[in-house]
């Protein structure tokens, strides 16, 4: 069974530029979740979809994040302007969602490195 | 009350030793608490998981115990071996239906010496 995909892998960009990161989910899985990773800290929640449909976004800076998930499958986190502080990985997983609740394992990608100079 | 706070920030083992690591929760509407293996380079994965119904569980050389009434929960790793190097996060979770978002620790740098 394919993985989670992201890429690009690593992106440089200068502080007001704009970048964008792609996921491909495993196949079937309903919920896909974003996270972005400061170096040093554990991964913090910025968005999570169930199907093509948003069902937490509480975390992400609305004003410079976006993210789409259109057909409910493949999706894309958008920063715009970046940030000197958006220096991060960002990880995208995702889960199968059997409706049970809590507990249904979430499969992360490897991630993108995103450095802002 | 959403945080989830983990010690140590890293630890030494000798291989063949025990490590372990310790997390500590506040809300206790959490009902769902997993660990995550990290390697460089690499996303995060699924290690263990545990639900508040049970106090231990065990796999292989891995084992969460888990106190509701301290709302602590601690890994150990018996039998430490240098591939467990590794960074652990510990999380917690909770609801119902799709709500899955995990908070995460900020994780433990394990180095198991040869």
């Amino acid at each position: 069974e394919a993985g989670v995909a992201q890429s690009p892998r690593y992106k440089i960009i200068e502080k007001r530029q704009s970048v964008a990161f792609w996921c491909n989910p495993i196949s079937g899985h309903a919920t896909l979740y974003w996270y972005q990773q400061i170096l040093g800290q554990g991964p913090k929640l910025l968005i999570q979809f169930q199907n093509n449909g948003v069902v937490d976004d509480s975390q992400l800076p609305k004003d410079r994040f976006s993210a789409e998930r259109l057909k409910g499958v493949d999706s894309t986190l958008k920063i715009q302007p970046a940030k000197l502080e958006d220096s991060a990985v960002y990880l995208c997983a995702s889960s199968l969602d059997l409706g049970s609740g809590t507990g249904e394992t979430q499969y992360f990608g490897p991630g993108t490195r995103l450095l802002v100079l | 009350q959403q945080q989830v706070k983990q010690s140590p920030q890293s630890l030494i083992v000798q291989k063949g030793g025990i490590s372990i690591i310790n997390c500590a929760y506040e809300n206790t509407a959490f009902d769902y608490f997993p660990w995550y293996q990290q390697f460089p380079g690499k996303g995060p994965a699924l290690l263990i998981a545990i639900r508040p119904d049970v106090s231990e569980k065990k796999e292989g050389r891995f084992t969460i115990s888990f106190n509701k009434s301290a709302k602590q929960f601690s890994l150990h790793i018996m039998d430490s071996q240098p591939g467990d190097s590794a960074t652990y996060f510990c999380a917690a979770g909770k609801g119902g239906g799709s709500q899955g978002n995990l908070i995460f620790g900020k994780g433990t740098k394990l180095s198991v010496k040869p």
